[in-house]
């Protein structure tokens, strides 16, 4: 079956801007987590959702970062104003379960000007 | 201290001598362990997961587990040209609410 999806796969935007990045996760799939990998480094965790409910959102580096997940399928996460230090690439995973094997899509690769 | 230790690398192998790959972690109640591989400007792919103690074995892949030092390893036997990439380890939480990522090791397979 298809895989897990991401859009768009590549976003420039200026300083300021806002920005919203699509996941498209495997279908039946109840866990989904977004990840933000900094080139040369191994991706880090910003939050997770089961189903609709947004369990741990520990890893949004500031309250400009903003995910949600309304029917417990797509997810967007939306970053305000953005900075400079956000670019980086922006992956989605989603697995059965939580514990369980994570399957990643292609990811967003974000570079803010 | 990150919750997910690898070594950097680069880590350098002639093509079909075994590549050996560790990784330590530090939360004790941590019950799922996985190793991904990541070619350059891709997302990370699964190579294998394991639950217990011991080693799991996937064709020229082993993993192993050990919880008591709170160690994992993958051995690539055979190594092809075509494994050169990064490999992450990723260790779920307690809660299984976060996955911790090791910053990956560099393998090159030399022909």
């Amino acid at each position: 079956g298809a895989g897990v999806s991401q859009s768009p796969r590549y976003k420039v935007a200026k300083r300021g801007q806002d920005v919203a990045l699509r996941c498209d996760p495997i279908s039946g799939h109840v866990s989904l987590f977004w990840y933000q990998q900094a080139l040369g480094q191994g991706p880090e965790f910003l939050t997770y959702f089961q189903n609709e409910a947004q369990l741990d959102k520990s890893g949004l580096p500031s309250d400009r970062f903003f995910a949600e997940r309304p029917e417990g399928s797509v997810s967007t996460l939306k970053i305000q104003r953005t900075q400079q230090e956000d670019s980086a690439v922006y992956l989605c995973a989603s697995s059965l379960m939580a514990h369980e094997t994570q399957y990643f899509g292609p990811g967003t690769r974000l570079l803010v000007l | 201290q990150k919750e997910v230790e690898q070594n950097s690398g680069p880590l350098s192998v002639p093509e079909g001598a075994i590549a050996s790959l560790n990784c330590t972690y530090s939360d004790r109640g941590s019950q799922s362990f996985f190793w991904y591989r990541q070619y350059s400007g891709k997302s990370p792919e699964l190579i294998m997961s394991i639950y217990s103690n011991g080693d799991k074995e996937d064709g020229r892949f082993t993993a192993q587990l050990n919880k008591a030092s709170q160690y994992v390893s993958l051995l690539i036997r055979d190594s092809q040209p075509s494994d050169s990439a990064t490999y992450l380890c990723a260790v779920a939480s307690r809660a299984g609410n976060q996955f911790y990522f090791g910053t990956g090791t560099s393998l090159t397979v030399i022909p």
